[in-house]
Formats: structure tokens, C-alpha cells, sequence
């Protein structure tokens, strides 16, 4: 099973700074790794798919990147609506597996 | 827009059998591969398995292998989680998920399953 390891853990930032959030894979995914974006109470939100391409309705200000074993999301202005939790997720191999989050807080 | 509505989730014995239901529309569901996906209370998603769309192929994560077993009526827009042999570690909240080469592209509001004595 490939593993996908997100860092960090909790990224404490402030409304208007940029976001790097990371995914290493435990084996190469190619480039068939997703980000989604989970608010309490909500069901997660697909935001990137193969690893750089937008999913509808999801603005510029969210990009991905790499290939491999590692993968970037960045989120160049935070807005307060982006203050969530980030999955990454790969399609390569089954099992489809997912990271285990990285928590966005505002500081 | 997609819309998928789960239901079926309740508390049950450990031991016990529930199924799960998602209710599609607005998609062309018999031409879309589904999917069910868990997240345990204050902890990350699990994928748990997936059907494609006609049916003629599942997949399973290990932890559920020969105890649930996903299946489609295409007729009835409907995708099933039967879930047997019920343990605690399958406590969660269970979303449906419609996918286009299983990256899951819209999301039911998702079931809560509690396996409890």
C-alpha cells in the first residue's frame, strides 16, 4: 500500500499569506494525486486532480504541483474561507489511499 | 450539480449488519464509477471500496474485505454498502463519492455508523 505522508501536521497562518502545503508518497504516484479541502462538519471538497489541474469552480488562488513522490498545494492568498483541513490522495494503486491531513488555523 | 444523498447509517452491536444507501442525481449515474469513503470521529478519510459502473468490477480495502460488500442499481440511481460482521474500528462517518478516474468529484452529506455495545 502506498503510504502518503502530509506535512505539516497544523500550518498556523495569517488572511492574505500564502499556504505551502506538502504530500510525499511512500513510492511513486506519477502524477495521479488529488487535494481536497474538508470544513467541520462538511464532506471534503475536490480541489486538484492530477496533481496540478483545477477541479470546476476552484479558483486560481489554489495550485499543485510535482510528480513522484512529491507534491506541493499552495494557496497563494489565504482567504478566511480557506482556514481547513487539506487531504492528499493517490490513484495510482489500489488501494486509494489518502495522507492524514494537514490542519490550516488561522494565527 | 451532482447531488448524492447517503442514508442507512445507525448504531448497532458489534457483530451486527446494516446497509448503506446513496440516492444520485443530476449525473448520468449508470455511467459513473462510485464509491464509498470513511472518516472515524476526529480522524482523516479512509477509502473502503469502490464499484465501477456497471458493476462488473469492486474493489475493496483490506480492513473490509469479506465482511461489506458494495453493489448498484443502476434502475434506481441507488449505490448499497452492505456492511456485515460489524466491528468498534468501524465506527465513522460513511460518504458516498461518484469519481472520474477515482478522483472523487462530489461527495454525499454522509451516514454516521456507530458499532457499540
Amino acid at each position: 500500500e502506498i503510504v502518503l505522508t502530509q506535512s505539516p501536521g497544523t500550518l498556523s497562518l495569517s488572511p492574505g499569506e500564502r499556504a505551502t502545503l506538502s504530500c510525499r508518497a511512500s513510492q511513486s504516484v506519477s502524477s495521479y494525486l488529488a487535494w481536497y479541502q474538508q470544513k467541520p462538519g462538511q464532506a471534503p471538497r475536490l480541489l486538484i486532480y492530477d496533481a496540478s489541474k483545477r477541479a470546476t469552480g476552484i479558483p486560481a488562488t489554489f495550485s499543485g504541483s510535482g510528480s513522484g513522490t512529491d507534491f506541493t498545494l499552495t494557496i497563494s492568498s489565504l482567504e478566511p474561507e480557506d482556514f481547513a483541513v487539506y487531504y492528499c490522495q493517490q490513484r495510482n494503486t489500489w488501494p486509494l489511499t489518502f495522507g492524514q491531513g494537514t490542519r490550516l488555523e488561522i494565527k | 450539480e451532482a447531488q448524492l444523498f447517503d442514508s442507512g447509517g445507525a448504531l448497532v452491536q458489534p457483530g451486527g449488519s446494516l446497509r448503506l444507501s446513496c440516492v444520485a442525481s443530476e449525473f448520468t449515474f449508470s455511467s459513473s464509477a462510485m464509491n464509498w469513503v470513511r472518516q472515524a470521529p476526529g480522524k482523516g478519510l479512509e477509502w473502503v471500496s469502490s464499484i465501477l459502473n456497471s458493476g462488473s468490477d469492486t474493489f475493496y480495502a483490506d480492513s473490509v474485505r469479506g465482511r461489506f460488500t458494495i453493489s448498484r442499481d443502476n434502475s434506481k440511481n441507488t449505490l448499497y454498502l452492505q456492511m456485515n460482521s460489524l466491528r468498534a474500528e468501524d465506527t465513522a462517518i460513511y460518504y458516498c463519492a461518484k469519481s472520474i478516474n477515482w478522483n472523487f468529484d462530489y461527495w454525499g452529506q454522509g451516514t454516521l455508523v456507530t458499532v457499540s455495545s
